[in-house]
């Protein structure tokens, strides 16, 4: 099976930086996704990590330990249009499904 | 717009009715997903297809909720005997599916989804 944790809620300024982990226990491994969601809407990619390692892309990174079973979503100069729940989501690869966290929603403040 | 698309968007239902979504993926994608999803919640995993093989079903799926997918290209979620606590997001996806290579992220692609109401 699959478990997926990561926290509920977070609160960060404007400008500031945070980082959202993502903890996971499955029972195959192929890579991890990150996608954003705002409120009312589907939600949309960020990320693929395959590899260990911190990827790069613009403000955000997402890094990945699979000896740790460990990610990592890094969001930087944060923007109010940040706000939005952020899914971490596990392909266990094969014909396995997909399986997505709980999120974590992420309010940003002035 | 990522390509896919689902119909109707919102739907207000009485309970006991019976209710079908549309789901629309991107034409070269093989494999289609339905996931629900609440209120402060991620999307929870429903059923997936390879082509048009429904390859895992959630047990926490009801008899009353059935899909398809003929021909390998839309699919369709029936609910029947609608129930109140089958409000909810449901949520179409599709993907290349993952082919073990690093290029091919196999990243979902999610539908706009379809609001279900039932009152």
């Amino acid at each position: 099976g699959q478990n997926i944790d990561q926290p509920t809620e977070m609160t960060a300024t404007e400008g500031a930086i945070v980082q959202i982990n993502c903890t996971y226990q499955t029972s195959g491994f192929n890579g991890l996704f990150w996608y954003q969601q705002h409120a009312g809407e589907a939600p949309t990619f960020l990320s693929y990590n395959v590899l260990d390692g911190l990827e790069e892309k613009g403000r955000f990174s997402s890094f990945l330990s699979r000896s740790k079973g460990y990610s990592y979503l890094l969001l930087k100069e944060l923007q109010m249009k940040d706000s939005a729940s952020y899914l971490c989501a596990v392909d266990p690869g094969g014909y396995q499904k997909v399986t997505f966290g709980t999120g974590t929603k992420l309010q940003v403040i002035p | 717009d990522t390509g896919v698309s689902q119909d109707p968007r919102h739907k207000i239902t009485k309970r006991g009715q019976n209710v079908t979504f549309r789901c629309d993926p991107i034409s070269e994608h093989n494999r289609l997903y339905w996931y629900r999803q609440t209120l402060g919640q991620g999307p929870e995993f429903l059923t997936y297809f390879q082509n048009e093989a429904q390859l895992e079903k959630s047990r926490l799926l009801s008899d009353r909720f059935s899909a398809e997918r003929p021909k390998g290209s839309f699919s369709t979620l029936e609910i029947q005997r609608t129930e109140q606590g089958d409000s909810a997001m449901y949520l179409c996806a599709s993907s290349q599916g993952t082919s073990g290579s690093y290029a091919n992220t196999g990243e979902l692609f999610f539908g706009e989804g379809s609001r279900l109401t039932v009152l």
